[in-house]
């Protein structure tokens, strides 16, 4: 089974709205990543955060992280139709040297 | 620095043929890794390198092999094709994955088709 799953599987919003994904794990782990794919291409990754972190910040991301629960989130804000795209989360369960990811998120920005 | 570069872009095979997926990377990564992605499956792992002369199994490695001979290269080989691994392939590579703390930079893609 895999270690994150993305919640909604499909997103579907206006241009300026904001964007909001989930992302839920079943281990502990050192840190969590977040990735986003366009369609026809490889995955390209937007932010990391560790798990002594609560929040970060790059542009219009914003990343929370809640390890007591086991979750995060991933908040687009301003969203354009350029963030159209699939987002994945992914963890390295234990540390290893394995990164799972999540079936995703598909979010379309319509103008 | 072309990155994490993938070929050939699409393949069709018939069942029980063999094949390469070739990657190679030019950032002098210590880790790369293969992953198929399946429609509403997200990405699975399938082997792994930790350095030259070292792989290990990831998530679905059955009916791949893999070998790390260089740093820059990593080739996926299907041993006898079969239709349920028609898929999306897809290589990446991270300066050291180990540490938890370096993202994956990932090529294109191969989209193979086993009839």
């Amino acid at each position: 089974s895999q270690q994150g799953e993305e919640d909604p599987q499909a997103l579907s919003i206006q241009e300026g709205e904001n964007a909001t994904m989930n992302c839920s794990y079943k281990t502990s782990i050192n840190n969590l990543q977040w990735y986003r794919q366009n369609s026809g291409r490889g995955l390209v990754h937007l932010i990391l955060i560790r798990s002594n972190e609560r929040e970060k910040h790059s542009g219009r991301l914003r990343v929370t992280l809640d390890t007591s629960k086991k979750s995060s989130s991933l908040l687009i804000t301003a969203s354009r139709a350029a963030d159209t795209a699939s987002y994945f989360c992914a963890t390295a369960p234990g540390g290893y040297n394995k990164l799972i990811f999540g079936a995703g998120t598909r979010l379309a920005v319509h103008p | 620095n072309a990155g994490v570069t993938q070929t050939p872009k699409f393949q069709v095979l018939k069942t029980g043929q063999s094949m390469t997926l070739q990657c190679a990377q030019d950032m002098n990564h210590e880790y790369m890794s293969w992953y198929r992605q399946d429609p509403g499956m997200g990405l699975r792992l399938i082997h792994y390198s930790v350095g030259a002369g070292i792989t290990d199994q990831g998530e679905v490695p059955n009916g791949y092999n893999v070998s790390r001979s260089t740093t820059e290269d990593f080739p996926l080989r299907l041993l006898s094709a079969a239709p349920s691994q028609t898929s999306v392939y897809f290589c990446a590579s991270s300066y050291s994955f180990g540490t938890g703390h370096s993202p994956l930079h990932f090529g294109n893609g191969t989209r193979l088709t086993v009839t």
